[in-house]
C-alpha cells in the first residue's frame, strides 16, 4: 500500500527556518515527481513546488521561490522541503503529494506550520 | 500564470440530486485539468484527471468534460459521502494552480 508521512512540521517565529520531510513507501519512489501543496486554515489549495524523480528539475510557486528548496534524497525515499525566511501567510498544512502524469494521485496526512509574527 | 475560476463557490444539493460544478481558466490549457475532493481535516482525493479520465477506484457517478478553457465536474446521483469541497487544477505549465473551491453542502 502507497504511504506518505509529512514530519517536521510546528511553530517557528516569522524569519526562521523549518524542513519538512515526507517519508514514502509501497511505491518505486524515484520513478515519480512529488510535489508539495500546503492549506492556510480554512482556505483552499495552494501549489507550492515539484521536483522531478531523479531530482534534477525543480519548480516553485512565486510566492516561495528564493525562500523554499525542494529536494529528494531517493536512497532514503524521503521528499524536502526547506523553508527559509518564514511569514505568518506561511502558516498553512503543508502536504506532500506524488505525481503521475503530473496529477497528484497520492497524499499525505499533512503536516501544520505556523509562523507566529 | 494561469488563473481558474470555479462557480459556484457554495451549493446547497440533496442525496440524489444532479450537480454541476464549472471551472474556467485565463488562457487554454487542453485536457490538462485535474479534480479533487476534500472532505474536513482530510488530505485531498484525486478524482479526475486529463479532464474526463476516472481515477481508479472513484465511483462512476463521477465525470469530468471540458477542454481549452472550460470543465464540468458532474455528480449523476449526490450520495451522502459526496459533501465535501471540490477542486480544479490545472497541470500543463508552471507554476501549477488550483480553483479557489466549490463547497457542496446539504
Amino acid at each position: 500500500e502507497e504511504q506518505l508521512l509529512e514530519s517536521g512540521g510546528g511553530l517557528v517565529q516569522s524569519g526562521g527556518s523549518l524542513r519538512l520531510s515526507c517519508a514514502a513507501s509501497g511505491f518505486t519512489f524515484s520513478s515519480y515527481a512529488m510535489s508539495w501543496v500546503r492549506q492556510a486554515p480554512g482556505k483552499g489549495l495552494e501549489w507550492v513546488s515539484v521536483i522531478s524523480g531523479n531530482g534534477a528539475t525543480a519548480y516553485y510557486s512565486d510566492l516561495v521561490k528564493g525562500r523554499f528548496t525542494i529536494s529528494r534524497d531517493n536512497s532514503k525515499n524521503t521528499l524536502y522541503l526547506q523553508m527559509s525566511s518564514l511569514r505568518a501567510e506561511d502558516t498553512a498544512v503543508y502536504y506532500c503529494a506524488k505525481d503521475s502524469m503530473a496529477f497528484s494521485e497520492s497524499w499525505g496526512q499533512g503536516t501544520l506550520v505556523t509562523v507566529s509574527s | 500564470d494561469i488563473q481558474l475560476t470555479q462557480s459556484p463557490s457554495f451549493l446547497s444539493a440533496s442525496v440524489g440530486d444532479r450537480v454541476t460544478i464549472t471551472c474556467r481558466a485565463s488562457q487554454g490549457i487542453s485536457s490538462s485539468l485535474a479534480w479533487y475532493q476534500q472532505k474536513p481535516g482530510k488530505a485531498p482525493k484525486l478524482l479526475i484527471y486529463s479532464a474526463s479520465t476516472l481515477q481508479s477506484g472513484v465511483p462512476s457517478r463521477f465525470s469530468g468534460s471540458g477542454s481549452g478553457t472550460e470543465f464540468t465536474l458532474t455528480i449523476s446521483s449526490l450520495q451522502p459521502e459526496d459533501f465535501a469541497t471540490y477542486y480544479c487544477q490545472q497541470v500543463i505549465g508552471y507554476p501549477r494552480s488550483f480553483g479557489q473551491g466549490t463547497r457542496l453542502e446539504i
